[in-house]
């Protein structure tokens, strides 16, 4: 099945710097990457997700882009602020199988 | 509208008594998915259902743990002879169809002791 990993594991950065978190995948099937965001005590939520079709998707100050050669796909996060501060959660899920696995996490700390 | 409930919020359960974990899709929903998440986790996928067939459990641990969808819309899983490894937060996620985006419930937390 699908493998998920994902780094870092933890991540401290300044207000107003830009974050960064990267995951690979092992399922050459895949095609679609979805990034869910989860604050303490809170059930994940979806902030952004993009399809094997385009390499690159934009929302705001958040950016996912992926690298299907080299099966990789990443989350920026620009302009940081302190309510960007949670555990990221990147997945991946193919058309044919759709059980979405999820990498092991990110803590990003944002500090004011 | 509704999001995808889950019943109990929390259980507590002695070692060894079986527990049955309840989750409500959103409606219309086909696919729903049950995880498990360790404090300081990932959620670790268990089983995938669409409609009301599993199609996917290869995630479940053992076969202490089962999983229903009878009519295609509410899900139970059911995990016998707990063991206090079993200690997590159960999360159920629905979506419209496979490979779209899932829809998370709040999570049951069980503890076993």
């Amino acid at each position: 099945g699908e493998n998920v990993e994902q780094h870092p594991s933890t991540l401290s950065v300044q207000e107003g710097d830009s974050a960064v978190i990267k995951c690979t995948y092992s399922d050459s099937a895949s095609n679609y990457f979805p990034w869910y965001k989860q604050e303490l005590g809170k059930r994940p939520q979806l902030i952004i997700d993009i399809r094997s079709n385009v390499g690159e998707k934009k929302d705001q100050r958040i950016a996912v882009t992926l690298n299907k050669t080299a099966k990789h796909f990443s989350l920026h996060i620009t302009e940081t602020q302190p309510e960007d501060s949670a555990v990221y959660f990147c997945a991946a899920s193919t058309t044919n199988n759709n059980d979405m696995r999820f990498g092991a996490g990110t803590r990003l700390t944002v500090k004011p | 509208g509704a999001g995808v409930s889950q019943t109990p919020s929390n259980k507590v359960t002695e070692k060894g008594k079986y527990v049955e974990l309840r989750c409500d899709p959103i409606s219309g929903h086909t696919a729903l998915y049950w995880y498990r998440q360790s404090l300081g986790q990932g959620p670790e996928f268990l089983i995938y259902f669409q409609g009301t067939g599993a199609a996917d459990d290869s995630g479940l641990p053992n076969d202490r743990f089962f999983a229903v969808r009878p009519e295609g819309s509410v899900s139970t899983l059911k995990i016998q002879r707990t063991e206090r490894g079993d200690s997590a937060v159960y999360l159920c996620a629905s979506s419209s169809q496979g490979n779209t985006e899932a829809f998370f419930g709040q999570g049951t937390r069980l503890t076993v002791v």
